[in-house]
């Protein structure tokens, strides 16, 4: 198993939209509509912020959108704020009832 | 308040055993898997397995199959994940974590809401 492939960086201005793929294969990403999408600060745990590829936890900013195609999902944020600075990392169930994590993308918001 | 809080910060040396714990209060405590993630310094998240605490039945990822070992004790409700000769590359934060919940529908999913706090593991000689 190898992790699902995040860009390394995404940037943008305040206000702006940015997205984060995510691509894995046909025995993870492709296989399952079970993408989650994490949220983490330095020094923090991660935080939910998409499941099941597209679905919000409860109270969460619908600024957030995830989405999938194929074995690629993406993770949509609206309206950049400077509080969405941070890591955000993709995890999809995969075969024999494991996860796998993506290596992670920082967001700057310039 | 659900939660999960994890035992403190340990430095071992290579070839000792450990043991670090993950205890849940606020819910079901065999109702829900727990998972362990770890996060090397400076560097991503990787899921390393998950138990099921109420049959104890384990889901290890091949990268961590017969380094580590997951376990629980329901009666106090605390999961546990443990290392029987740790090396210098097992330093990393190591965090528990439990399936979201959501409670309008009333069914949980194969997604990680509530975390720990996260146990630092230092190996060094």
């Amino acid at each position: 198993q190898s992790a699902l492939t995040q860009p390394a960086s995404v940037s943008g201005s305040p206000g702006q939209s940015i997205t984060i793929s995510c691509t894995g294969t046909s025995s993870d990403v492709g296989s399952y509509n079970l993408v989650s999408w994490y949220q983490q600060h330095p020094g923090k745990a991660p935080k939910l912020i998409i499941y099941e590829g597209n679905k919000r936890p409860s109270g969460l900013s619908n600024r957030f959108s995830g989405s999938k195609s194929g074995n690629t999902a993406s993770l949509t944020i609206s309206g950049l704020q400077a509080e969405d600075e941070a890591d955000y990392y993709c995890c999809s169930y995969a075969l024999s009832s494991t996860f796998l994590f993506g290596g992670g993308t920082k967001v700057t918001v310039l | 308040e659900v939660q999960l809080v994890q035992s403190g910060a340990e430095v071992k040396k290579p070839g000792e055993s450990l043991r670090i714990s993950c205890k849940g209060s606020g819910y079901s405590f065999t109702t829900y898997w727990i998972s362990w993630v770890r996060q090397m310094p400076g560097k991503g998240l990787e899921w390393m397995g998950r138990i099921n605490p109420s049959d104890s039945y384990t889901n290890y990822s091949p990268s961590f199959q017969g380094h580590v070992t997951l376990s629980t004790d329901k009666s106090i409700n605390s999961a546990y994940l443990q290392w029987a000769s740790l090396r210098a590359s097992d330093t990393a934060m190591y965090y528990c974590a439990r399936p979201y919940y959501d409670t309008l529908t009333g069914y949980s999913y194969d997604a990680f809401d509530i975390w720990g706090q996260g146990t630092m593991v230092t190996v060094s000689s």
